[in-house]
């Protein structure tokens, strides 16, 4: 049970470049989430997919595009990168309990933007 | 809007210390509280919550009490060792959203042998 993958690890890009960050899980879970974590801000909801099929925007939208491809997967796409966007990305899942609900993160992409 | 404030880091105890991490939180409605932990070079992972006023979430040593009058959820453990070294994170729901969290910006924990 490997919960909840990202890749890559780290990437380095060059403004304007385009890339994909990848998200995938394996616990059934209807929710996912894409945040980006800065130093002294914690974390920040990008977009999130409460069922296949839906995405929403969150908090930092601006310059970021998911695809919920299945229950299983939720990429997030920089179509043309900006030093702004350097930053830690995670991924996440979700699971409703009896009384609130538990998200589950990947590792994380740390990405550079030069 | 929702927020949450945590005490600056790092924090740095020598082991078998006494920790407290303060949180303190804006907020409409109940929301529910929770601590959330990220060790070096993983995601993070739940630690403990409290879903209403005055109840105490529990895990690993760790304890959380959510208070409602002073509007704070501190972390604190009793003896705590090198191995809890961490970066620790107070969150809550937002107030229309139960599976969407407000965050704080973390406090990374350094314990020394």
């Amino acid at each position: 049970n490997a919960g909840v993958t990202q890749t890559p690890k780290f990437q380095v890009l060059k403004t304007g470049q385009s890339m994909t960050l990848q998200c995938a899980q394996d616990m059934n879970h209807n929710s996912m989430y894409w945040y980006r974590q800065d130093p002294g801000m914690g974390l920040r909801l990008i977009y999130y997919s409460a069922s296949e099929g839906t995405t929403d925007k969150g908090e930092v939208p601006n310059g970021y595009n998911v695809s919920r491809l299945n229950k299983r997967e939720f990429s997030l796409r920089l179509e043309s990168a900006a030093p702004s966007q350097t930053s830690v990305y995670f991924c996440a899942s979700s699971v409703q309990r009896e009384a609130y609900n538990e998200q589950f993160f990947g590792p994380g992409t740390r990405l550079t933007v030069l | 809007g929702d927020s949450v404030t945590q005490m600056e880091g790092p924090v740095t105890l020598s082991e078998e210390a006494f920790l407290t991490i303060n949180c303190t939180y804006t907020a409409t409605g109940y929301p529910s509280l929770f601590w959330y932990v990220q060790y070096p070079g993983e995601g993070l992972q739940l630690l403990l919550k409290a879903t209403k006023a005055d109840d105490k979430g529990s895990n690993k040593g760790f304890e959380a009490t959510y208070r409602k009058e002073t509007t704070s959820f501190h972390l604190e453990k009793g003896s705590v060792q090198v191995s809890d070294s961490a970066v620790y994170f107070c969150a809550l729901t937002r107030g229309d959203s139960n599976y969407q969290l407000i965050w704080g910006a973390g406090t990374k924990l350094i314990i020394k042998p």
